[in-house]
Formats: C-alpha cells, sequence, structure tokens
C-alpha cells in the first residue's frame, strides 16, 4: 500500500463546475497535508496546505481534512480551463521535513 | 525575487558516465530539499540540508547519489555511474526554515541516461 494514494483520472469536469479531488494517506503520523498542482512540463507550485480538522478555504479552493478516515480532498468551484493540470496531494509527518507525494490526479476541465 | 534557480535544465549523458547538478535557493532560505520525479516512482524524496546540520539523507537510493550544500546557500547533486533508471526530472525546492509549511520548487533538471 502506497503512503499516499490518490486516483490517477484523468477526472474531467465541465467549465463552472466544481471539482472535487481526494487522496488517502497511510501514516497516522503525519501532521500537515499539502496540495500542489503541476502543470506540463512545468514544477509543482503549492495551492493550498492544512493541518487542522475541518475546511479551509482560499478564493475558489476549499481543502477538507479528516484525520480520522485519513482523508484530505481539494474541492475548486467555478473550475476554469486554466485549473486543468495534475493536482499531487503530499503529506509530512510530525517532526519530519520530507513531503510525501501521492502519484497525482491529472484533471481536466471541459470548456 | 528570484526563485530557486536550477541548472542545467536539461542533461543527456551516457550510461556510466557521472552528472552533477546544481541548485540555487531562494535567497535567505536555510532549508534546502532534493526531490526526483519519474513516470513510474512519481515525486519522491531524496535528500534535506538545514543550516549546518547534518542532512537527512534516508531518500537516496544507492550509494551513487551524494550532495553537498556549500556554505549553506548552492548545493550541487551527484550521480556517479549513471544508470538508465536514473532518468528522471529532479527537483530542488527550498523553504525559509524547517517550521516553514511552504516549499517552493525550481524549475529542474532533465536527466536522460542513453
Amino acid at each position: 500500500q502506497k503512503e499516499v494514494e490518490q486516483n490517477s483520472g484523468p477526472l474531467s469536469v465541465p467549465e463552472g463546475a466544481i471539482a472535487s479531488l481526494n487522496c488517502t494517506y497511510s501514516d497516522r503520523g503525519s501532521q500537515s497535508f499539502f496540495w500542489y498542482r503541476q502543470y506540463s512540463g512545468k514544477s509543482p507550485e503549492l495551492i493550498m496546505f492544512i493541518y487542522s480538522n475541518g475546511d479551509k478555504e482560499d478564493g475558489r479552493f476549499t481543502a477538507q481534512l479528516n484525520k480520522a478516515s485519513q482523508y484530505v480532498s481539494l474541492l475548486i468551484r467555478d473550475s476554469q480551463p486554466s485549473d486543468s493540470a495534475t493536482y499531487l496531494c503530499a503529506v509530512k509527518r510530525q517532526g519530519a521535513q520530507k513531503l510525501v507525494f501521492g502519484q497525482g490526479t491529472r484533471l481536466t476541465i471541459n470548456p | 525575487g528570484a526563485g530557486v534557480s536550477q541548472s542545467p535544465s536539461n542533461k543527456v549523458t551516457e550510461k556510466g558516465k557521472d552528472v552533477e547538478l546544481r541548485c540555487d535557493p531562494i535567497s535567505g532560505h536555510t532549508a534546502l530539499y532534493w526531490y526526483r520525479q519519474s513516470l513510474g516512482q512519481g515525486l519522491e524524496f531524496l535528500i534535506y540540508f538545514q543550516g549546518n546540520s547534518a542532512p537527512d539523507k534516508s531518500g537516496l537510493p544507492s550509494d551513487r547519489f551524494s550532495a553537498e550544500r556549500t556554505g549553506g546557500s548552492v548545493s550541487t547533486l551527484t550521480i556517479q555511474r549513471t544508470q538508465q533508471e536514473d532518468s528522471a526530472v529532479y527537483l530542488c525546492a527550498s523553504s525559509f526554515d524547517r517550521f516553514s509549511y511552504e516549499q517552493y520548487f525550481g524549475p529542474g533538471t532533465r536527466l536522460t541516461v542513453t
């Protein structure tokens, strides 16, 4: 079992709809959780991080964390074609510095 | 300000040769990370430097891989006797310090071993 699991997709969503990206993790010692966006041929860029149970909102993006279920998700409201990218979920264990990444979900927003 | 820079952007080398990859972190950032991204393995951690502390080398895949960070700034990742499975994009990231949540990634070096 991989430490961080994501559905590789592709996930296809119509423009203007809500895109929902999911991630599960196996290490209960994980303390902080990250969503990175990676455009094809580019390096990852941080969208959001979350470390408390519940929701965290930033503009069109909402991260949701449920530590009991070991589940973190990213919602993108009013999806735009420019949101088409691979979304990487990453976790960091308490006391550690390295990020452990999932394989990523490829998201396509259809105009 | 300037972001993380890496050189070269692309490197093609023959199997068995040594290569050096360079990373220049964001000025003032004390934490520096190397990751690599390949099709089969995704994005995986290699090594972490924090200030003058001993580096965390737990992600290095074999003793052919080594890295150093001189003067707390520029870092070099060296791969000796390259193998075809070393082909990947090598990404460097930096953060302000070990307490920072944000890691900022450089553009990467695409290494191809023929």
